[in-house]
């Protein structure tokens, strides 16, 4: 059975804290990604990355960073948080399929971390 | 940059109840048309990945369509149950990412 694990499902932390939300896949997959989901803005892409030690910006890296040192552990680093940054995040995996990869695979999905900064 | 679109957003539904929703996205280019499942406190979890025009998905009372020359595909649920209630997405390849539209959130009255 497929997985993918988030250290946290609810988080609160003060204004200005390091946050730090892992993410663990036991599938072996090359491809992993961080959204954060707002009501009325749907899944927004924050970083992902295609290989250990690679990545790549998506949609709104703004006051994020990311981690990838093993193939299965994708972390998102949050600097400072603020209180913009309350959101419920999700991180997600693909396998890569080899060249041409468009990025068209099914992802698998975590179960989300509800960040509140206060 | 890339759109995807999805009507409505939200809809609210009786038990037995037939129901559809769409999503647009850009028609050149086409690869794969993804749909999504997302129900409270769950991951979202693939429904379908299309990626031939004319494509016709069924998993259940639940089937999408695709059209990739006008750039849309349409999720029905056939006699909605409250287990359907969940915010269903539709999501594009496009620089080798997903691009997801903002979800329809289905609700369904016993």
């Amino acid at each position: 059975d497929v997985k993918v694990t988030q250290s946290s499902r609810y988080l609160v932390k003060r204004t200005g804290e390091k946050v730090f939300l892992e993410c663990v896949q036991d599938m072996d997959h090359e491809n992993m990604f961080w959204y954060r989901q707002d009501p009325g803005l749907g899944l927004r892409l924050i970083y992902f990355s295609y290989d250990v030690k690679m990545k790549e910006k998506g949609d709104i890296p703004e006051g994020y960073s990311v981690s990838r040192e093993k193939k299965e552990r994708f972390s998102l680093i949050l600097e400072s948080a603020s209180t913009n940054q309350t959101s419920m995040y999700l991180c997600a995996s693909s396998p890569f399929i080899g060249a041409g990869d468009r990025g068209g695979n099914e992802q698998f999905f975590g179960p989300g971390t509800r960040l509140t900064v206060l | 940059i890339l759109n995807v679109e999805q009507s409505p957003q939200s809809l609210h539904v009786q038990e037995g109840d037939s129901t559809n929703f769409t999503c647009s996205f850009p028609s050149s280019n086409f690869y794969a048309l993804h749909w999504y499942r997302w129900e409270t406190a769950k991951s979202p979890e693939a429904l379908f990945v299309m990626t031939l025009n004319g494509d016709e998905k069924k998993k259940g009372r639940i089937s999408a369509t695709l059209n990739t020359k006008e750039g849309y595909s349409y999720l029905y649920i056939k006699g909605s149950q409250p287990e359907d209630s969940a915010t269903y997405l539709c999501a594009f390849p496009g620089g080798g990412k997903l691009i997801f539209g903002q979800g329809t959130e289905l609700s369904v009255k016993p």
